[in-house]
């Protein structure tokens, strides 16, 4: 499909693991987003990547958690020794930019990484 | 800081009926875009609309509307004659200049929309 892609869709892990989630953006978007849901709550900005640069990683909770994006494609995030308030969902997004509008264009998300820490 | 209050928490409505979703929203900034997503049960957020700042106009796609009040900082969504489909989650999402962060979103706590058959 054209949509952003994101795998794995279910992940378990134990306390202490480190886990790896994978996006798979729209083929062109130069914008890559992540977020984090906690139950019932809206999703909160981790960090913000224009093509390979990391622009904004204010979001990211602790050093724990790295974003990278090395080829401006495809981006991989890392959550090192797990613990249990990790558990979420992580959403990524990606976005366009047009000459006219260098900003705001819509945010397409996927379907998100349900990630749960025994 | 930017800040959006959805305060409807969850709305459950029979089928056919109208319902609006209240958003309110804060920023110090001039220029901002206002969205609003759906999530069904699936998880992924569907956008539905955006609105530049400057744009108050009122806009209708099919049986969405949303009214955008400057004045009192308010993006509300109605829904006309809601079917079982529409039951979601709903978010309201402002976004940040793009000079500081690429456009991240902050977005509401979200209002579960129920629509009984």
């Amino acid at each position: 499909g054209a949509g952003v892609s994101q795998s794995p869709r279910y992940k378990v892990a134990k306390r202490g693991q480190d886990v790896a989630l994978r996006c798979d953006p729209i083929s062109g978007h130069v914008s890559l987003f992540w977020y984090q849901q906690a139950l019932g709550q809206g999703p909160e900005f981790l960090t913000y990547f224009q093509n390979e640069a990391q622009l904004d990683k204010s979001g990211l909770p602790s050093d724990r958690f790295f974003a990278e994006r090395p080829e401006g494609s495809v981006s991989t995030l890392k959550i090192q020794r797990t613990q249990q308030e990790d558990s979420a969902v992580y959403l990524c997004a990606s976005s366009s930019r047009s000459r006219d509008s260098y900003s705001n264009q819509p945010q397409h998300f996927g379907d998100g990484t349900r990630l749960s820490i025994l | 800081a930017q800040k959006v209050t959805q305060a409807q928490t969850e709305i459950s409505v029979v089928e056919k009926e109208d319902v609006t979703l209240d958003c309110v929203y804060e920023t110090r900034d001039t220029t901002y875009y206002l969205f609003w997503y759906k999530q069904p049960p699936s998880g992924e957020l569907v956008f539905l609309i955006r609105r530049n700042s400057f744009d108050e106009q009122n806009e209708i796609s099919g049986r969405y509307s949303w009214n955008f009040q400057k004045s009192t900082s308010s993006f509300n969504f109605t829904i006309t004659a809601s079917q079982v489909v529409d039951s979601a989650v709903y978010f309201c999402a402002l976004s940040d200049p793009e000079e500081t962060s690429g456009s991240r979103l902050t977005f509401g706590e979200g209002t579960q929309l129920t629509v009984n058959p």
